[in-house]
């Protein structure tokens, strides 16, 4: 069965702090793995990554991936309150047709 | 612009009373597919279709019904709501590129309660 596991499933930090989030997988015919931010409503793409150790960068938000322990990272630094959501991974399996497989996400909250 | 849109946002229905969720993409995507999200679970995928008239199980899709006559509609039918169904609801749409699916876009979600 295919399944994507976050960590930690909830987060609490000061703004200005560094977080690093966690996401494994274990799927069958491994095609790409996505990062999404939700906030109050849809779920909003960041990354897609597709080739193990190339780090993908916007702003202060980077991820990478790693195809050997079928993991991946999303890292935000600096934190800001408006970091604040869940964030989700999402694995795409190849059955015939796109499958995405979603993890629990992690809920980050940033105090002031 | 560029969008997903589903209807309604918001519903409290009463279990067996039949409903149907509308979902409308404008990006001309081929795949489109439904996803329920529960506290703790994340988000479960329910059905897909990756063009017109073709539909696929996801992992959750006992008690619901998709259809697909056209691109650019995907309708999600509850014949008999119960409360088991009561979530949050994504529609989701992707282009297909370079024969690759792309990152999906998503909807506001419609919030189900069936009492």
């Amino acid at each position: 069965e295919d399944k994507v596991v976050q960590s930690p499933l909830s987060l609490v930090v000061h703004e200005g702090d560094t977080v690093t989030l966690n996401c494994s997988y274990e799927v069958t015919n491994f095609r790409s793995l996505l990062w999404y931010k939700q906030e109050k409503k849809a779920p909003t793409f960041l990354f897609m990554l597709t080739s193990s150790g190339i780090e993908k960068k916007s702003g202060r938000l980077s991820s990478i991936l790693d195809k050997k322990e079928l993991s991946s990272i999303l890292n935000i630094t600096a934190t800001q309150t408006g970091d604040s959501a869940i964030y989700l991974c999402a694995v795409e399996a190849w059955a015939g047709a796109q499958k995405l497989v979603f993890g629990q996400g992690t809920r980050l909250t940033i105090n002031p | 612009e560029a969008q997903v849109t589903q209807n309604p946002r918001y519903l409290i229905t009463v279990t067996g009373k039949k409903l149907t969720v509308t979902c409308s993409q404008n990006m001309n995507h081929e795949y489109m597919s439904w996803y329920r999200q529960d506290p703790g679970l994340g988000l479960r995928q329910i059905y897909y279709s990756m063009n017109v008239e073709v539909t696929d199980k996801g992992d959750v899709p006992e008690g619901y019904k998709v259809s697909r006559k056209e691109k650019r509609n995907f309708p999600l039918i509850l014949e008999s709501p119960s409360p088991n169904q009561t979530s949050l609801y994504f529609c989701a749409s992707s282009p297909f590129s370079d024969g690759f699916y792309q990152p999906q876009h998503f909807g506001d979600g419609t919030r189900l309660s069936i009492l």
